[in-house]
């Protein structure tokens, strides 16, 4: 069964540096997805992005957190500058059409840890 | 904003006997309640979902029902065995046109005592 696939599966860095998380996504999917889970917390919206572009964005995702789809199997998550808070495991996600007529399949995600 | 409530926060039920997790959303323009299993590490799994045409949905030993009325929905486990304990967490969906997003409740931590 395909899957959502990410790397790394952990990221140590020092506060302030910048660090991109990768994912590649189900083939044929079209809408694509970053979330993030504080440790024992709940699953919690980045960003959403379609068409090349972003659809939507939650108030976490602010000026250090940008998007890409560089080529068309990757879509990476840049944070600019990380501070202490950022430390969570980071879900890609994927649906083939959206979630108004399909499911959403999760990444085994990344782990960053902020020092 | 959008928000989806959850409970119990924790629960913990003889191997055997049925667990029920609930939950309540505010969006009324949700149309999408999938459940979501996660063990420890791991990414959260899809385990059954329902839209908002119909009021119940049964997958073997799981079951979901939703009254759109009241905006809420709950997660049913019948017969619950050791491997169903895990962190289950329900989601709505929200947002505009297709692409949309989902709002998590806060999880329920699911421990099946054998």
């Amino acid at each position: 069964e395909p899957e959502v696939t990410q790397t790394p599966s952990h990221q140590v860095t020092q506060m302030g540096q910048e660090v991109i998380l990768r994912c590649v996504p189900i083939s044929n999917h079209l809408y694509f997805y970053w979330y993030r889970q504080i440790l024992g917390q709940k699953v919690e919206f980045l960003v959403s992005f379609y068409n090349n572009e972003i659809s939507e964005k939650s108030e976490i995702f602010d000026d250090q957190f940008s998007v890409e789809r560089p080529d068309g199997s990757n879509f990476t998550l840049k944070i600019r500058s990380t501070k202490l808070e950022d430390s969570a495991m980071y879900f890609c996600a994927s649906s083939e059409m959206g979630l108004a007529n399909e499911k959403l399949f999760f990444g085994s995600g990344t782990q960053l840890s902020v020092l | 904003g959008e928000n989806v409530e959850q409970h119990p926060s924790t629960l913990s039920v003889q191997e055997g006997d049925s667990a029920v997790i609930k939950c309540t959303y505010s969006d009324s323009a949700s149309n999408y309640f999938p459940w979501y299993k996660q063990e420890l590490g791991k990414r959260p799994q899809l385990i059954i979902d329902i839209r908002s045409n119909v009021g119940e949905k049964k997958d073997q030993r799981i079951a979901v029902t939703l009254n759109k009325t009241a905006k809420h929905f709950s997660l049913h486990i019948t017969e619950t065995q050791p491997e169903d304990s895990a962190v289950y967490f329900c989601a709505a969906s929200s947002g505009s046109g297709n692409t949309g997003k989902l709002i998590f409740g806060q999880g329920t931590t699911l421990q099946v005592k054998p």
